[in-house]
């Protein structure tokens, strides 16, 4: 079946530091691929997506590319705020299966002043 | 625009009470619809879906059960909640091929 696999956190950086969280995945077929926000009590909101190879999704400041050779499609932003301290899901939606999506674990992404 | 509502937004519940909790979609027709539970610090753990009214697929068997009695209506329910049910709860709709949206959450507490 469907996995996603996510660097495990928490992750701490100071404001203005490089992000990257790994994802990798395991899925037949050609997946989407989705980057998901939580931000403290609330429900998850889409940051960004690609829907085939080679596709970048960028949102905010935030980019992944969809890189089929590696099953990777790694979070990334220059110059994080303290604004972005959050949880960040993986997800994956599989070309089937009734648009059900296999979501990571979560990293939590803390930014300090 | 298309907005997701779920309601309670909090809510404490002895063990062995019934629970019922309701997820509506405004602005599209026909939605694919889901119920998750995220656990304390934990990820995303899918528990039903629905294609369609009536329509209900379960992944985890458990003491929860979902209802979908109209189109952009979502319920999940149980009939005596354990203090395992505790977490927080989400609905979310898509469509076809897109990417989900989901609304604020529930969070239930068993005591």
């Amino acid at each position: 079946g469907n996995s996603v696999t996510q660097m495990e956190g928490p992750v701490t950086l100071s404001e203005e530091a490089f992000l990257t969280i790994n994802c990798t995945y395991t899925a037949t077929g050609y997946p989407s691929l989705f980057w998901y926000v939580q931000y403290p009590g609330e429900g998850l909101q889409l940051l960004l997506k690609a829907t085939k190879a080679d596709d970048k999704g960028s949102n905010k400041g935030f980019e992944a590319t969809y890189r089929k050779e590696t099953t990777s499609f790694h979070l990334e932003k220059g110059s994080v705020q303290v604004s972005d301290s959050a949880v960040y899901f993986c997800a994956l939606r599989g070309d089937t299966n009734a648009g059900k999506s296999t979501f990571g674990d979560g990293t939590t992404l803390t930014v300090k002043p | 625009s298309q907005t997701i509502h779920q309601w309670p937004a909090t809510l404490v519940q002895p063990v062995g009470s019934p629970l019922s909790l309701e997820c509506t979609v405004e602005g599209t027709s026909n939605p694919n619809l889901y119920w998750y539970r995220q656990a304390a610090g934990r990820g995303l753990q899918l528990l039903f879906y629905s294609v369609g009214i009536g329509q209900i697929s379960s992944e985890v068997p458990q003491n929860l059960s979902a209802s979908r009695p109209q189109d952009r209506q979502f319920i999940l329910s149980s009939k005596k909640l354990l203090l395992s049910d505790s977490g927080f709860y989400l609905c979310a709709w898509s469509q076809t091929g897109d990417e989900q949206y989901f609304g604020p959450g529930t969070r239930l507490t068993v005591t």
